[in-house]
């Protein structure tokens, strides 16, 4: 089984800190995603990768920065965390086969909050 | 760009009964794929049922079936026998073939199996 681990479940952080949010996948994926989801809204993606050191802009990159510096492993990075960016992050990888993605796999989320 | 509608909040559907969750897509490409997610109370998003646009057969998996109607732009997700681990958010979500890349999700339906 694929298996998306993220590296925390809750996250309380502070406006203006800098914030790290790691993915680690497991099935050796070209592509990975970050999202976050808000009630109402459904899952809006901020940036994804399709190899490593590449990284294309989702629909929402701003405020945020990602790395992917190892195939496994995708972060996304908050500079300096905003109150409106409180919200469940999600990561997920999926396949590359024959230039097409299949469907993708999702890790647990993380709830940050920023007080 | 492509957007994906659920028109559908919430619904709430007695034990053993079935339920039709509605999804409408609008797109100019010809080849792309459906998908149906489920979020569960604990998060982790699953794939539930998977279509393939030049497939003209409607997906089924055990209890979950689609009924795809490509000229309508309509995805709808039906849930046979209801059960009460049925009880999650559900994503409609649209992917372009050869971008390879990014996923349009829905808005969720908050789906309820009452006892």
């Amino acid at each position: 089984d694929v298996k998306v681990t993220q590296s925390s479940r809750y996250l309380v952080k502070r406006t203006g800190e800098k914030v790290f949010l790691e993915c680690v996948q497991d099935m050796d994926h070209e592509n990975m995603f970050w999202y976050r989801q808000d009630p109402g809204l459904g899952l809006r993606l901020i940036y994804f990768s399709y190899d490593v050191k590449m990284k294309e802009k989702g629909d929402i990159p701003e405020g945020y920065s990602v790395s992917r510096e190892k195939k496994e492993r995708f972060s996304l990075i908050l500079e300096s965390a905003s109150t409106n960016q409180t919200s469940m992050y999600l990561c997920a990888s999926s396949f590359l086969d024959r230039g097409v993605s299949y469907e993708q796999y999702f890790g647990p989320g993380t709830r940050l909050t920023v007080t | 760009a492509q957007t994906v509608t659920q028109s559908q909040p919430e619904m709430s559907v007695q034990e053993a009964e079935t339920v039709t969750l509605s999804c409408t897509y609008d797109t100019s490409e010809n080849n792309y794929y459906l998908f149906w997610y489920k979020q569960p109370p604990s998060r982790q998003m699953i794939l539930v049922i998977r279509q393939e646009a030049y497939k003209q057969q409607n997906a089924t998996e055990n209890r979950f079936s689609v009924n795809f109607q490509k000229a309508a732009k309509s995805f709808s997700l039906k849930i046979s026998d209801s059960q009460l681990g049925d009880t999650a958010m559900y994503f409609c979500a649209f992917m372009k073939r050869n971008t390879g890349n990014q996923f349009y999700f829905g808005t969720g339906t908050s789906l309820t199996v009452i006892p």
